[in-house]
């Protein structure tokens, strides 16, 4: 079946280096991705969003690349600092639902001080 | 502020003890979609509501039932739990005017069925 899905379960990072999160999306008709952070004992929270008529975005200290040859989503943080600590979803949506959007399993990044 | 609230935050219970995990915003959204999330499969809709009395199936609405009386709450509801509705529950809204990136989530609630 079409699924979204993450190369990496975990990623422990130093403070202070670069973080990569990678998704893999499966679904080519998926025209709208983006990428959520979730903290311990809180909801997700969007942090960025691209169409698939882009293949880079970049907003504060992150940014997304979209690679739509090997559908593959990827999230940078510049400069990773402690409170980026937190489990990163990346999600699709294939734009004939307004709301049909499909989530990947999640990546946990452990910022290490 | 703008929030999503859920009660309770946790809970335990028994198979087939009939349970209500309540979801209100006070953003005046028409919105509201309930997810559940479990190791490994990511964040999986359940119902949405795009008003009130306006409701419908997402993925895997199989056990759970919603309503949608008023537009700042969306009631779940598990008739009779079982062991795989084990899960972490998050609520959201939006906006219809707004896409999905404005969609606020709740905080989660923690359900353990024995």
């Amino acid at each position: 079946g079409e699924s979204v899905g993450l190369h990496l379960p975990t990623l422990s990072v130093q403070e202070g280096d670069n973080s990569i999160i990678n998704c893999a999306y499966s679904n080519s008709a998926s025209d709208y991705f983006i990428w959520y952070k979730q903290e311990s004992g809180k909801g997700p929270q969007f942090i960025i969003d691209i169409r698939s008529n882009m293949d880079k975005r970049q907003g504060q200290r992150v940014t997304v690349l979209l690679n739509k040859t090997v559908k593959h989503l990827s999230l940078q943080i510049a400069a990773t600092q402690p409170g980026d600590s937190a489990v990163y979803f990346c999600a699709e949506n294939m734009g004939t639902s307004y709301d049909k959007v499909i989530f990947g399993p999640g990546t946990s990044l452990s910022v290490i001080p | 502020e703008a929030q999503v609230t859920q009660n309770p935050r946790y809970l335990i219970t028994v198979t087939g003890k009939k349970l209500t995990v309540t979801c209100s915003q006070n953003m005046n959204h028409e919105y509201m979609s309930w997810y559940r999330q479990d190791p490994g499969l990511g964040l999986r809709q359940i119902y949405y509501s795009m008003n009130v009395e306006v409701t419908d199936k997402g993925d895997v609405p199989e056990g759970y039932k919603v309503s949608r009386k008023e537009k700042r709450n969306f009631p779940l509801i598990l008739e009779s739990p079982s062991p795989n509705q084990t899960s972490l529950y998050f609520c959201a809204s939006r906006t219809l005017a707004g896409g999905i990136e404005t969609q606020y989530f709740g905080p989660g609630t923690r359900l353990l069925v024995l």
